[in-house]
């Protein structure tokens, strides 16, 4: 069962736009929320969390929103720039119940374009 | 320390050979974690290591694989007898396992069984 759940596998944007990335999860446990990036050929790169006792974290052109009643929660980029291009992946942990492993959705290839 | 570390970067192998992994996690983390990814798919959670202590391992860690972290520092994967369907890319990730920290993962090895 997919407990991480990203169900657009591509998005396309215009340079200078906000890129907009939806993540659903079905784990009422999960307390922690990450943001990875991965570009090919390399592991992926830590890009933003939330905890579950937040709605918002953000860092610079990062934000992440977390709606915990609907399970939901997405990563706005604004602007976008063409180093952005790559596949982010929204993983989760059930921290506060001993659990560390993280559970990863199926990504979502973003492509700026110029 | 330049970050998590791992060796080969590049593993094609008969069916039925076994091969091992390496690797080498940032130097004061504590936490040592082992993701396994296919195509299309996010990364998937094999095993975790808290020091020299193997704390859980998924079901997808057949009585093939067998991972170690003797000292509490670099960690080993080992795959018997590969089959065609353990090809991907093994991922590990080390982190403080203090909450609210991420986990950084290394480059990975792509593995191709032929």
């Amino acid at each position: 069962d997919q407990q991480v759940k990203q169900n657009s596998p591509s998005l396309s944007v215009q340079e200078g736009r906000i890129s907009i990335l939806n993540c659903d999860y079905t784990n009422s446990m999960f307390d922690y929320f990450l943001w990875y990036k991965k570009y090919p050929a390399e592991g992926p790169t830590f890009l933003i969390s939330i905890s579950s006792i937040k709605d918002k974290n953000e860092d610079g052109r990062f934000t992440v929103f977390l709606n915990k009643s609907a399970k939901h929660l997405s990563l706005h980029i604004v602007p976008s720039q063409p180093g952005d291009s790559a596949v982010y992946f929204c993983a989760a942990s059930a921290r506060n119940f001993g659990n560390e492993k993280l559970t990863f959705g199926t990504g979502t290839r973003l492509t700026i374009i110029p | 320390d330049t970050g998590v570390s791992q060796d080969p970067r590049h593993k094609i192998t008969k069916r039925g050979q076994n091969v091992t992994f390496r690797c080498d996690p940032i130097s004061e983390h504590n936490r040592l974690y082992w993701y396994r990814q296919t195509l299309g798919q996010g990364p998937e959670f094999l095993t975790y290591f808290q020091n020299e202590a193997q704390l859980e391992k998924s079901r997808l860690l057949s009585d093939r694989f067998s991972a170690e972290r003797p000292k509490g520092s670099f960690s080993t994967l080992e795959i018997q007898r590969t089959e065609q369907g353990d090809s991907a890319m093994y991922l590990c990730a080390s982190s403080t396992g203090d909450f609210g920290t991420e986990a950084f993962f290394g480059q990975g090895t792509r593995l191709t069984v032929v």
